[in-house]
């Protein structure tokens, strides 16, 4: 069984500090990484994508990929009080010729002001 | 931005009543999807379709779901014979079609049956 594990949190970070959020996968071969933010009541937003291992960072955001330990994380720097939300860690397993995206249960950030 | 679009926002249906969920993917994308979210719960992975046809489908996506392409443009969920546990947030989403890349992911439609 394909799996993406998460911690649910919440976790609370004051607003200006770093957030960490996590993520595992148990599908060895998988290529393709992804965070999306989601806010209640909201559909899924894109935030990063990461396919090789190490560091890829755009603006604030930057996901960390370590293939061997099947482990993906995304730091959000100058953390906001917009950046409260629920961040969905999502794996697209190997082979897998239609591409679609098994989801963590996603971790709730509270970034207090 | 190209944007998925998705209607109906809300919809509400008695138990055994057949409901279509509409979308229409951004225009040059290959792929199409339907996730589902209850509420409190994981996105899950519904239905992929390439080509005109269903590429992938879940375990969740029995004989009681179909999907459409009916003029090109809409992609269409169709629930024939709604439960109570189909209550749920549906997205449709589309993805250019490039070996890696990310979606783009619908409003949603929330579901409910009574």
């Amino acid at each position: 069984q394909k799996e993406v594990e998460q911690n649910s949190g919440p976790l609370s970070v004051p607003e200006g500090a770093i957030a960490s959020l996590n993520c595992t996968y148990s599908d060895r071969g998988s290529q393709s990484f992804f965070w999306y933010r989601q806010y209640s009541g909201k559909s899924p937003e894109l935030i990063m994508s990461i396919y090789s291992n190490g560091d890829k960072e755009d603006g604030r955001f930057t996901a960390q990929l370590n293939k061997a330990s099947q482990y993906v994380s995304l730091l959000i720097r100058d953390s906001q009080p917009s950046d409260s939300a629920t961040y969905l860690c999502a794996v697209n397993p190997v082979r897998d010729s239609s591409y679609k995206l098994i989801f963590g249960s996603g971790t709730r950030l509270l970034v207090r002001p | 931005e190209p944007e998925v679009t998705q209607t109906p926002s809300h919809q509400v249906t008695q138990m055994g009543q057949e409901v279509i969920l509409r979308c229409v993917p951004i225009s040059n994308h290959l792929y199409f999807y339907w996730y589902r979210q209850i509420l409190g719960q994981k996105v899950e992975f519904l239905v992929s379709f390439y080509n005109n046809e269903i590429s992938e489908k879940s375990e969740i996506f029995d004989d009681q779901f179909s999907v459409e392409r009916p003029d090109g443009s809409n992609f269409t969920l169709k629930i024939r014979s709604t439960k109570l546990e189909d209550s749920a947030m549906y997205f449709c989403a589309s993805r250019e079609g490039r070996a890696r890349g990310g979606y783009t992911f619908g409003s949603g439609t929330r579901l409910t049956v009574v």
